[in-house]
């Protein structure tokens, strides 16, 4: 069956800090990869997508994420996090090849930014 | 162009109630999606729809949910003999009609409560 995993459910860092959110997807064939953000309150915002071509994704708010075939992995990273990034951050997956192209979500991380 | 629009944003209703949530697409787009969110949870997708036809309505419980995209007007999502279950944010998503529909633009949700 299809599915996302996102391992971490809640991660609490200083401002800052490093950041990188693990997901792993489960799906047989080809796959577009999504990171989609919520701010509280607020409805789902695309952070980057992947579709094809180069593996290291750039989007936007200084996010990037890294799609590993192999290891059917798609990390999402910042390298220095501020505290408006405080929400939280959902993987996501779908098929291009589906006429029904719905998209399968992990459970989402909760990030949390101290000031 | 205005985003996907979601009507009511917040929605009570007791128990035994119906609940109709409506969803205009943005503006060129054919293709609409209902998700749910339960608490602590991300998006289950529940029932993607082009104008006048389901195309997939595998995520919707079999009793009690319904959806339809008529000609004209906006998506509704109609929940009969609504239970306290039901309680959950629902989320709507659009996207263009032909060609890369693979990213979705969501609406703000209608947060639904059952009391």
């Amino acid at each position: 069956a299809q599915s996302v995993s996102q391992h971490n459910h809640h991660v609490i860092l200083s401002e800052a800090a490093s950041l990188e959110l693990g997901c792993n997807y489960s799906y047989g064939g080809t796959v577009n990869l999504f990171w989609y953000v919520q701010y509280p309150g607020q409805h789902l915002q695309l952070l980057l997508k992947y579709f094809s071509g180069d593996p290291l994704v750039k989007g936007i708010k200084g996010f990037e994420a890294e799609f590993i075939k192999s290891k059917f992995s798609f990390n999402l990273r910042k390298p220095s996090v501020q505290w408006s990034d405080t929400a939280e951050y959902f993987c996501a997956v779908n098929s291009p090849y589906s006429s029904a192209s719905k998209i399968i979500f992990g459970s989402g991380t909760r990030l949390s930014i101290r000031p | 162009n205005a985003g996907v629009m979601q009507n009511p944003r917040h929605l009570v209703r007791r128990r035994g109630q119906e609940a109709r949530l409506r969803c205009s697409p943005m503006k060129g787009h054919s293709h609409v999606y209902w998700y749910r969110q339960l608490p602590e949870e991300g998006l289950k997708f529940m029932v993607y729809l082009q104008k006048e036809n389901i195309i997939d309505e595998s995520g919707m419980p079999k009793e009690r949910f319904s959806a339809e995209f008529p000609k004209e007007g906006p998506s509704i999502l109609r929940i009969q003999q609504v239970v306290r279950g039901d309680s959950a944010a629902y989320f709507c998503a659009s996207s263009p009609p032909a060609g890369n529909s693979y990213e979705q633009y969501f609406g703000p949700g209608t947060r639904l409560t059952v009391t």
